[in-house]
């Protein structure tokens, strides 16, 4: 079974552009959640998606959005970029309702504002 | 909001020494996740737990649910060098705004010296 797939991998923007990351959850997983990681405040939550539907939103500016597909993937944005948005974007796969189940990571993308 | 704390932040240990570093919160969570992360690399999971006083072991390792359902730790029996690392507990909450969400401990960084 393929884990959790994240392109791309390493991405370079410039202040004011805006990127879009992917995320192809396990096969039958139908939850996705997006995390942040930066040296200065570790993990941070995003948002989460089940069916489509956005369940769950972390502290996050509105510059940054997601959605989910039929087939669970799942895309983040970030629109307006700013130096403070490099960091490593983590998606993560749940089987189901986003209760008492396990979460498995992707590799990450690396996002460098310059 | 949730908080995680995780402790210690950093460990410097010779191989074949046992390890201990556990998490507290601030709510009571309802599944502790223990994940291993590699520079540059996703976390992985080792370690579910589901239910207060549950021990779970994953070969060298253990993890438990603490009764009050605040904390959990995380043991690493006879270290070998490849334990090094950053290892991070996560929490999901039982209810309110957050359910659902993961929110994750500051991490301890393992070196583990040959």
């Amino acid at each position: 079974k393929a884990g959790v797939t994240q392109t791309p991998r390493y991405l370079i923007k410039t202040r004011g552009q805006q990127v879009t990351l992917s995320c192809s959850p396990i096969s039958g997983h139908r939850s996705v959640s997006w995390y942040q990681q930066t040296p200065g405040q570790g993990l941070q939550f995003l948002f989460e998606y089940f069916s489509e539907t956005q369940r769950n939103k972390g502290n996050f500016p509105g510059r940054f959005s997601g959605r989910q597909f039929s087939n669970s993937r799942s895309e983040m944005n970030v629109s307006t970029l700013e130096l403070g948005d490099s960091a490593l974007y983590l998606c993560a796969s749940s089987p189901g309702p986003t209760g008492i189940t396990e979460a498995f990571f992707g590799q990450g993308t690396r996002l460098t504002v310059v | 909001g949730q908080q995680l704390n995780q402790s210690p932040q950093s460990m410097f240990i010779q191989e074949g020494e046992d390890v201990s570093m556990n998490c507290t919160s601030s709510s009571i969570f309802n599944t502790w996740l223990w994940y291993k992360q590699d520079p540059g690399e996703g976390p992985v999971l080792l370690i579910a737990l589901y239910k207060a006083g549950e021990l779970t072991s994953n070969g060298r390792l253990t993890a438990q649910f603490g009764i009050t359902r605040k904390d959990s730790f995380l043991n690493i029996s006879a270290s070998i060098p490849s334990d090094v690392g950053i290892y991070f507990c996560a929490g999901r909450a039982a209810g309110g705004t957050s359910y659902g969400k993961l929110t994750f401990g500051q991490g301890t960084i393992l070196t583990v010296h040959p």
